[in-house]
């Protein structure tokens, strides 16, 4: 069982290029989400899906697009990079959908936008 | 809106003493609360969670967290700590809504460092 999956673990991007950064769960899970991780600010919720066909925009969503097509996978698309993006990426999903139980998490997506 | 405090950013400790790390939460509705650890280059992990009943909850390695309404806090302890527990500490909250989605507010993180 290998829980969340995160690809690739790190990634060097320039200014103004866009990539996708790939996640999946083999936990049939309803809910996924994705957090961005900065010093001194703790996890920041990007975008969130409730279930397949269904998304929504968290604390921090500016830059970022996805899409849920299927209940595996939640890809997180970078439209056109910035230094400001520069950050570590977790992805995470948990059921079900009220809150109660635990989020898993992805290792995480190590990104450099020079 | 909700939101979550940690009031200590760094806390460094020695061996086989005991830890506090603290957290505050404020929000207008009642809400589950989480911790979870961050081991070096790792995603996160859960500790231990409060959704309801007893205020004292046990988790993983050790820990337990005591739940206070009143002063909304979450704090998170340890009687003996190990070098093995050096790691990047989160407190968390979430909204028992069906349509939230379990959405997760995290606090800003507490590095905790045992020293030998």
């Amino acid at each position: 069982n290998a829980g969340v999956t995160q690809t690739p673990k790190f990634q060097v991007l320039k200014t103004g290029q866009s990539m996708t950064l790939q996640c999946a769960q083999d936990m049939n899970h309803e809910y996924m989400s994705w957090y961005r991780q900065d010093p001194g600010m703790g996890l920041r919720l990007i975008h969130y899906s409730v279930g397949a066909g269904i998304t929504d925009q968290g604390e921090v969503p500016n830059g970022y697009n996805v899409s849920r097509s299927t209940t595996e996978d939640f890809p997180l698309r970078l439209l056109s990079a910035a230094p400001s993006q520069t950050s570590v990426y977790f992805c995470a999903s948990s059921r079900p959908m009220t809150g109660k139980t635990e989020a898993f998490f992805g290792q995480g997506t190590r990104l450099t936008v020079v | 809106a909700q939101s979550v405090t940690q009031l200590d950013s760094q806390v460094p400790v020695f061996e086989e003493a005991p830890v506090e790390l603290r957290c505050n939460y404020s929000s207008s509705v009642s809400v589950y609360l989480f911790w979870y650890v961050q081991y070096p280059n790792q995603g996160l992990q859960l500790l231990l969670k409060y959704l309801s009943g007893s205020t004292l909850v046990k988790g993983i390695n050790g820990f337990e967290a005591e739940f206070n309404k009143s002063q909304t806090s979450f704090h998170l302890r340890k009687p003996s700590v190990h070098i093995s527990d050096t790691a990047e500490y989160f407190c968390a909250v979430s909204e028992p809504f069906y349509n939230q989605g379990g959405k997760l507010i995290f606090g800003q993180g507490t590095e905790l460092s045992v020293k030998p």
